[in-house]
């Protein structure tokens, strides 16, 4: 089965940074990589899917980026909002889709 | 718009069988293009997918749960079920519903674009 792998774990980052998380894949998923966001206690919201693509209402300082088993999501200033956990997930494969194990972005 | 809602009990006890529903409205539930999919992240812990179950009936089950899991739906009453055999504590977690798409404007994309609030189910004796 597919294993989804984030770095870092977590990370403390100031207002205005640009922050940037990787997820690999232990085998190819194309473009088949989605990031979400989570806040306590709330349902995790889609940011990216299809690796690259925006999903309406989301801010344009969220991009995405990769193919194959690289994948990044990028914060290009982060914002007071945006300090949350984020956690990619493959669904390539037919038999299952997986989460990687989160980031956890916090204030420095 | 697109809501779905998490139904079922907070307190399961070990070795019983959980059983949770998923109110939603908002979109046709027929095809392949759409399925409605259970997660679930136990306290402080990472999301984990469990099953989904397509709008033709096709189901897709986590292996490692495979075998304590069942999916359907009762596409009259706007509903998807999920049981679980023979908890245990370790399956203390919110458990999330989600809407999830194939095709993203002619992208293939199968994502899960919208959400239900989550319930908390604790098994516990």
């Amino acid at each position: 089965d597919i294993q989804m792998t984030q770095s870092p774990s977590s990370l403390s980052a100031s207002v205005g940074d640009r922050v940037t998380i990787t997820c690999r894949a232990n085998q190819t998923i194309t473009k088949y990589l989605n990031w979400y966001q989570q806040k306590p206690g709330k349902a995790p919201r889609l940011l990216i899917y299809a690796a690259s693509r925006l999903q309406s209402g989301v801010p344009s300082r969220f991009s995405g980026s990769g193919s194959g088993t690289d994948f990044t999501l990028t914060i290009s200033s982060l914002q007071p909002e945006d300090f949350a956990a984020y956690y990619c997930q493959q669904s390539a494969s037919a038999l299952m889709y997986t989460f990687g194990q989160g980031t956890k972005l916090e204030i420095k | 718009q697109i809501t779905l809602k998490e139904s079922g009990p907070a307190l399961v006890k070990p070795t019983q069988t959980l059983t949770l529903t998923c109110s939603f409205s908002g979109f046709s539930f027929t095809s392949n293009a759409v399925a409605v999919g259970w997660i679930r992240q136990p306290p402080g812990k990472a999301l984990e997918w469990l099953a989904h179950i397509y709008g033709n009936g096709d189901e897709k089950y986590s292996l490692s749960l495979r075998s304590r899991l069942t999916i359907s739906k009762d596409t009259s009453k706007s509903q998807v079920v999920v049981t679980m055999t023979n908890v245990d504590p370790v399956d203390t977690a919110t458990y999330y519903c989600a809407h999830l798409r194939a095709d993203c404007s002619g992208i293939s994309c199968y994502t899960y674009d919208y959400w239900g609030q989550g319930a908390l189910v604790t098994v516990s004796s």
